[in-house]
């Protein structure tokens, strides 16, 4: 089944600056990537996700690119604030196929 | 704006005991799942539900689980007889299509088997 590898495991950066996480997925037959994000005690909500019909996707401070030759794919956050700070979860989900494979979460922390 | 619902939030049971967790899923949805995430673990697929019959199944979900949508809005997942490794936060989700759609998650049970 779909492995998903996610890098680094914690994240410090600055309020202001970017921060890039990474997942790698083992599936070729894979074609949906979501990015979920877990604030303490909360949900995984939804914040981006990309199809392998794109290369990349934006929304606003949020972007996720796509590398389907490499199988891996990043989320970007620019201007990072405080309530960035949260757990971030990515996913892959094969062609045909509605389970969601998870990688086991980039915790950021955005200091002040 | 509306949501994925689980109750309880929390259930301790001991050993053996037989567990129903709840959810109600976002009303004009189709699609059901229910995964898992054991304490610094990855989120874990357990099942998917479409009308009325599992649509697909881990290798987690064995004979020990079932799930039912006893009526129009609940889905339930039972675990018959519950070990200590079943210890785990359980996520409800629904999606309104199938394939590679978006899936919204509830707040999850944190279920602690003794």
């Amino acid at each position: 089944g779909e492995n998903v590898e996610q890098h680094p495991s914690t994240l410090s950066v600055q309020e202001g600056d970017s921060a890039v996480i990474k997942c790698t997925y083992s599936d070729s037959a894979s074609n949906y990537f979501p990015w979920y994000k877990q604030e303490l005690g909360k949900r995984p909500q939804l914040i981006i996700d990309i199809r392998s019909n794109v290369g990349e996707k934006k929304d606003q401070r949020i972007a996720v690119t796509l590398n389907k030759t490499a199988k891996h794919f990043s989320l970007h956050i620019t201007e990072t604030q405080p309530e960035d700070s949260a757990v971030y979860f990515c996913a892959a989900s094969p062609y045909g196929n509605n389970r969601l494979a998870f990688g086991k979460g980039n915790q950021v922390v955005v200091i002040p | 704006e509306p949501e994925v619902t689980q109750t309880p939030s929390h259930q301790v049971t001991q050993m053996g005991q037989e567990v129903i967790l709840r959810c109600v899923p976002i009303s004009n949805h189709l699609y059901f799942y229910w995964y898992r995430q054991i304490l610094g673990q990855k989120v874990e697929f357990l099942v998917s539900f479409y009308n009325n019959e599992i649509s697909e199944k881990s290798e987690i979900f064995d004979d020990q689980f079932s799930v039912e949508r006893p009526d129009g809005s609940n889905f339930t997942l039972k675990i018959r007889s519950t070990k200590l490794e079943d210890s785990a936060m359980y996520f409800c989700a629904s999606s309104r299509d199938g394939t590679n759609n978006e899936q919204f998650f509830g707040p999850g049970t944190r279920l602690t088997v003794l």
